[in-house]
């Protein structure tokens, strides 16, 4: 079956520290990966995406994922942690094919940064 | 531009009513999404239209839900009538057909409370 795990529910760091956010998926078939991210009040934002070439892909905010295929995982990394980075992080795969995309989700990390 | 808007942001109804969510995508858009998340747990697709046509319905999950897209613009939601389970947040995202770069574009929800 299709499927994204996202193992931590809730994670906490404080402000400066680096952040690590793991990704694991099961799926048949080339996976196109994607990070989204909700702040509070808003929809969810596309962080960064992998879709072939180049294992590490850079994002918008300072954030990056490495594609591990040997682990089918997709773990998403910042160096440095701010404040307004506390939001829910959803891990996502799915195909692209016709024009159209039909993801599947993980549960969210909800990451909480303290000053 | 505009982006994704959902109405109505939250809404709380009694077990047994009906509750109808509207989705106006990006204009020119001709992919439309829905999508739940119940009780912090994955967003599962519900379906996907494209212009007027239902493309994929199989996320939907009985025939309680039924969703519209008239004249292929914005798209509505009536879940009728509304069961316990029901509750959760229902997102919509849209993407465009040609030029598909992969990322959905996402409203930010609609919170649906059955009591």
């Amino acid at each position: 079956a299709q499927s994204v795990t996202q193992p931590d529910i809730h994670i906490t760091v404080s402000e400066g520290a680096s952040l690590e956010l793991r990704c694991n998926y099961s799926y048949g078939a080339t996976p196109y990966l994607f990070w989204y991210v909700q702040s509070p009040g808003q929809g969810l934002q596309l962080l960064l995406k992998y879709f072939s070439g180049d294992t590490l892909v850079q994002g918008i905010k300072g954030f990056e994922a490495e594609f591990k295929r040997s682990q089918s995982s997709f773990n998403l990394r910042k160096p440095s942690v701010h404040w307004s980075d506390a939001a829910e992080y959803f891990c996502a795969v799915g195909p692209i094919s016709g024009g159209y995309n039909k993801l599947i989700f993980g549960a969210g990390t909800r990451l909480a940064v303290h000053p | 531009e505009a982006g994704v808007t959902q109405f109505p942001s939250h809404s709380v109804i009694e077990k047994g009513q009906t509750v109808t969510l509207r989705c106006d995508p990006i204009s020119g858009h001709d992919n439309l999404y829905w999508y739940r998340r119940v009780m912090g747990k994955e967003i599962k697709f519900l379906l996907h239209f494209v212009k007027e046509s239902k493309q994929d319905e199989s996320g939907m999950p009985n025939n309680r839900f039924l969703a519209e897209r008239t004249g292929g613009t914005y798209s509505t939601l009536k879940v009728q009538p509304a069961e316990l389970e029901d509750s959760g947040v229902y997102f919509c995202a849209s993407s465009p057909r040609r030029r598909n770069t992969g990322e959905l574009f996402f409203g930010e929800g609609s919170r649906l409370t059955v009591l």
